[in-house]
């Protein structure tokens, strides 16, 4: 079975903080999601990669950043936390084209107090 | 550019009763377009897909959906609704350039009762 393994279920960061949130997959997928899921709102692409190295911005990338050095590993940063930015996050991975579904980690619940 | 839409956000049936939730869909080209259920405090999880052919496809759980090109829909139904199948459902569409975005829906919240 795929999985998806984000770091944390939990986190509770300051405002102002840098954060950092992290996935890790173990299928040798090539494409990698991070979305933020907010009530009434649904799931919203803040960033995707294709590849090691690669990025694009989705819908939301404002006051995020990511990081792709390996590929198993897509790194999610708030660089400066608000509270705006408190949320659940999910990551996800899937095969290079795009007839493939995404297989998704247990998310993590972040609040920025 | 594209987007999904799920119109209701609620759905409440009876269970042994027929259940749709909504979906439409906006894309350029042809689109992907698949299914997924989460469960409380749980992931996503994949429920079917759409790429190509017969327009009714079917997944886990005893779920289908049916594909119409002219309206831009593809529901998620079942014949005869269970109480465990109550959960949140998302509907999303992929872009056909490479590594093209996996936009979701607002999401479909099913309630089943006894």
């Amino acid at each position: 079975d795929v999985k998806v393994t984000q770091s944390s279920r939990y986190l509770v960061k300051r405002t102002g903080e840098k954060v950092f949130l992290e996935c890790v997959q173990d299928m040798d997928h090539e494409n990698m999601f991070w979305y933020r899921q907010d009530p009434g709102l649904g799931l919203r692409l803040i960033y995707f990669s294709y590849d090691v190295k690669m990025k694009e911005k989705g819908d939301i990338p404002e006051g995020y950043s990511v990081s792709r050095e390996k590929k198993e590993r897509f790194s999610l940063i708030l660089e400066s936390a608000s509270t705006n930015q408190t949320s659940m996050y999910l990551c996800a991975s899937s095969l290079g084209t795009n007839i493939n579904e995404a297989f998704f980690g247990q998310g993590t619940r972040l609040t920025v107090v | 550019a594209q987007s999904v839409a799920q119109p209701e956000d609620q759905v409440n049936v009876a269970e042994g009763n027929p259940l749709t939730v909504k979906c439409t869909y906006s894309v350029s080209g042809n689109p992907y377009l698949f299914w997924y259920v989460q469960y409380p405090n749980r992931g996503l999880q994949f429920l079917l897909k759409y790429i190509t052919g017969d327009n009714l496809v079917k997944g886990s759980y005893g779920f289908e959906a049916e594909f119409n090109k002219s309206q831009t829909s593809f529901h998620l139904k079942k014949p005869s609704a269970l109480v465990s199948d109550s959960a949140l459902y998302f509907c999303a569409v992929r872009e056909l350039n490479q590594g093209g975005k996996l936009i979701f829906g607002q999401g479909t919240e099913l309630s089943v009762k006894p």
